[in-house]
């Protein structure tokens, strides 16, 4: 199972554009990469998923290089009530028992 | 669709006394989850399910039992309840895979003196 490791804490200012970067070095070749939004006091929220080179919504995209050993999260032009935490999880998508591991993710707070 | 529910929304525990959690899903979903929260902490696996009648341990499971007799209920107990478990508790679920979009419920929160 592919550890992975995000900032603890991130600031920005209203209408900046946000990348939180996931460093995932033992990621597997089924792996898929997913980012999770959790606001105080509610169950997180699946933002985006990917596996390679770059996803995008109506939320935000997902940058994956090459060597997939890193997924960059981009927001772009954020507000205050983007202030939440981001969890990136690492894993297969098809079947398998593997036990998802949200660890502490990135706490971004956005300021006026 | 209500998609995710969880019952109760809140509950007080005294040390040793039991309850259970339940969990409702209506999107047919295959898998399900128990996770809880604490201050400061990300999520953390309690059990977990990959269809009616099946259950797993997750990361932390001592002290937790689950059960899901139907597809779209997953119950979490607590047998004899201690203060370690005060947390805030949430259930999920997803259509398969267990890295394919989760979807969470509101969340419990237990506290037990």
């Amino acid at each position: 199972l592919a550890k992975t490791t995000q900032p603890i804490s991130m600031d920005s200012y209203e209408g900046q554009e946000v990348n939180i970067t996931c460093s995932h070095n033992n990621i597997a070749t089924n792996d898929y990469i997913t980012w999770y939004q959790q606001f105080p006091s509610q169950g997180p929220r699946f933002i985006i998923q990917g596996y390679k080179t770059k996803v995008t919504n109506e939320v935000a995209s997902l940058f994956i290089p090459a060597d997939r050993k890193s997924s960059t999260l981009s927001l772009p032009r954020v507000s205050l009530s983007d202030t939440a935490v981001y969890y990136c999880l690492v894993g297969e998508r098809t079947g398998g028992s593997y036990i998802p591991t949200f660890g502490r993710g990135t706490s971004l707070i956005v300021h006026p | 669709n209500a998609g995710v529910t969880q019952t109760p929304k809140f509950r007080v525990l005294k040390t040793g006394q039991s309850m259970t959690l339940l969990c409702a899903q209506d999107m047919n979903h295959e898998y399900m989850y128990w996770y809880r929260q604490d201050p400061g902490m990300g999520l953390r696996l309690i059990h977990y399910s990959v269809g009616e009648g099946t259950t797993a341990k997750g990361e932390v499971p001592d002290g937790y039992n689950v059960s899901r007799l139907k597809k779209q209920n997953f119950l979490l107990g607590l047998e004899s309840a201690a203060p370690s478990q005060t947390s805030v508790y949430f259930c999920a679920s997803s259509r398969d895979s267990s890295y394919n979009e989760q979807f969470f419920g509101p969340g419990t929160r237990l506290t037990v003196l």
